[in-house]
């Protein structure tokens, strides 16, 4: 069975930083792509970032460019998300969502993520 | 703003067929497939419709897509109450180096 587990979500003041994990079984983690993708309270799914495989890949949303960074260890099977510079517009439950060729198939339980001073 | 919209809710009886559309551009869904996702309340997206038409394993069959150049369709038939959810359209977006953009959603509610 597939399973995506995020974790490290939590409260942060502006401008402070934060890193998202996610924990990925029942499926070969190293060959599929994985997305982070976020949802703000109330509002609808907006994709942040996806990585390849084998990390040769990666691409930022422009709200986040040059203040996250995405990030897996195959090895650990796990995906990452370092957030600086948060912003209180970063306020979402993170999702992190497999990749198959064509579309982000399987998604975890989310983390939430506040910034609030 | 989301770059594919959707109207924001659609309702039916139980028993009815309802459609949600989706509307894009021809660097979306008029050059990539598209997927659909249903949120229930309190829980993450679940895929429910890929490449346009096709249904994962376990999917009901009374949920079906389709595509037509830049605009695509979820139908509902023999509408139930337990889909009463928020439904996302997704599709590869060609433009800015390549990303997923979704509609903003949305509400179904089975009066």
């Amino acid at each position: 069975e597939v399973q995506l587990v995020e974790s490290g979500g939590g409260l942060v003041k502006p401008g402070g930083s934060l890193r998202l994990s996610c924990a990925a079984s029942g499926f070969t983690f190293s060959s599929y792509s994985m997305n982070w993708v976020r949802q703000a309270p109330g509002k609808g799914l907006e994709w942040v970032s996806s990585i390849s495989s084998s990390s040769s890949y990666i691409y930022y949303a422009d709200s986040v460019k040059g203040r996250f960074t995405i990030s897996r260890d195959n090895a650990k099977n796990s995906l990452y998300l370092q957030m600086n510079s948060l912003r209180a517009e970063d306020t979402a439950v993170y999702y992190c969502a497999r990749e198959t060729d064509i579309v982000p198939d399987y998604w975890g339980q989310g983390t939430l993520v506040t910034v609030s001073s | 703003q989301s770059v594919l919209t959707q109207p924001p809710s659609a309702s039916g009886t139980p028993g009815q067929r309802v459609t949600i559309s989706c509307s894009g551009s021809s660097s979306n869904i008029g050059s990539n497939t598209v997927n659909w996702y249903q949120q229930l309340p309190g829980t993450a997206p679940k895929l429910l419709i890929y490449s346009n038409n096709q249904r994962p394993s376990g999917v009901p069959d009374r949920f079906s897509g389709s595509k037509s150049g830049t605009s695509a369709s979820l139908a509902i038939s023999g509408l139930q109450s337990e889909d009463e959810a928020d439904y996302y359209c997704a599709a590869w977006d060609d433009s800015l180096n390549g990303r997923w953009v979704f509609g903003g959603g949305t509400k179904l509610t089975v009066l």
